[in-house]
C-alpha cells in the first residue's frame, strides 16, 4: 500500500555538485511528474514523463536539469552544477495517465539545501 | 497575469467557522479543477476534484466551479483545527495536459 515514494528527504550538495532526486511512483501508476516549491510559493510544474518519455518539460530549465523515468527502476531528477538558487522543495506526483491526468498523488518531496 | 490566481492569505477563523477559500484563472480550456492540502513540510494532498462547471460534496468540504467567471471555490463546514493547512487549488485542460497551481492559502482554524 505504499504511495509515492521520494528520497533523499533532505540533500545537501556545495555549490558545483551534482544533485540526483529519485522518485517511486504508486503501484499501478505509469505517469510522472515533478514540481518545485520555493518557500512562500506554489508548486511550479517542471516536467512530466511517462515510462521511457518526457511528455511535457516545458517546465524545466534549459540547463543543468534533466529527468528520466526508465523502463525500469524510479524517476530520476537530475541537477547539475548546483547553485544556491536550486535550494527548494522538489515534489514529484505520479498518476494513472490520461484521462486522469488531473488526479495526481504527491510524494513527501525532497528537500535540497545547497551551500 | 498569472493563469491561476489565489489570495495568500494568511485566513485566521474560530474553530466551527465556515470557510470560503477562492481561485480565478483566465484559461478558458481549463476543465478539471482540484484542491489540494499541504501541511507544513509536506507533500500536497488531493482532497477533491471536479469536472466543469457545477458543485461537488465530500463531508464538510464543498467545491464550486463557475466556468463562466472563471472562479472557483472551497467551503469548509465546521472547520476544526486540524484544517489548518496551505490550501492549493489545481487545473489542467485534461488528457495528457500539466496541471497548473495556484501559489496556494494558508488557514489557520483558532480552537
Amino acid at each position: 500500500n505504499a504511495g509515492v515514494m521520494q528520497n533523499p528527504r533532505h540533500l545537501v550538495r556545495r555549490r558545483g555538485q551534482e544533485a540526483r532526486l529519485r522518485c517511486s511512483p504508486m503501484k499501478g501508476h505509469s505517469h510522472v511528474y515533478w514540481y518545485r516549491q520555493l518557500p512562500e510559493e506554489g508548486l511550479k510544474f517542471m516536467v512530466y514523463l511517462q515510462k521511457e518519455n518526457i511528455i511535457d518539460e516545458s517546465g524545466m530549465p534549459k540547463e543543468r536539469f534533466s529527468a528520466e523515468f526508465p523502463k525500469e527502476g524510479p524517476s530520476i531528477l537530475r541537477i547539475q552544477q548546483v547553485v544556491r538558487g536550486d535550494s527548494a522543495a522538489y515534489f514529484c506526483a505520479s498518476s494513472l495517465g490520461s484521462p486522469a491526468s488531473y488526479e495526481q498523488y504527491f510524494g513527501p518531496g525532497t528537500r535540497l539545501t545547497v551551500t | 497575469q498569472k493563469e491561476v490566481e489565489q489570495d495568500p492569505g494568511p485566513l485566521s477563523v474560530p474553530e466551527g467557522a465556515i470557510v470560503s477559500l477562492n481561485c480565478t484563472y483566465s484559461n478558458s480550456a481549463f476543465q478539471y479543477f482540484m484542491w489540494y492540502r499541504q501541511y507544513s513540510r509536506k507533500g500536497p494532498e488531493l482532497l477533491m476534484y471536479t469536472y466543469s462547471s457545477g458543485n461537488k460534496e465530500d463531508g464538510r468540504f464543498t467545491a464550486q466551479v463557475d466556468k463562466s467567471s472563471k472562479y472557483i471555490s472551497l467551503f469548509i463546514r465546521d472547520s476544526q483545527p486540524s484544517d489548518s493547512a496551505t490550501y492549493l487549488c489545481a487545473m489542467n485542460s485534461g488528457g495528457y495536459q500539466k496541471v497548473t497551481f495556484g501559489t496556494g492559502t494558508k488557514l489557520q482554524v483558532i480552537p
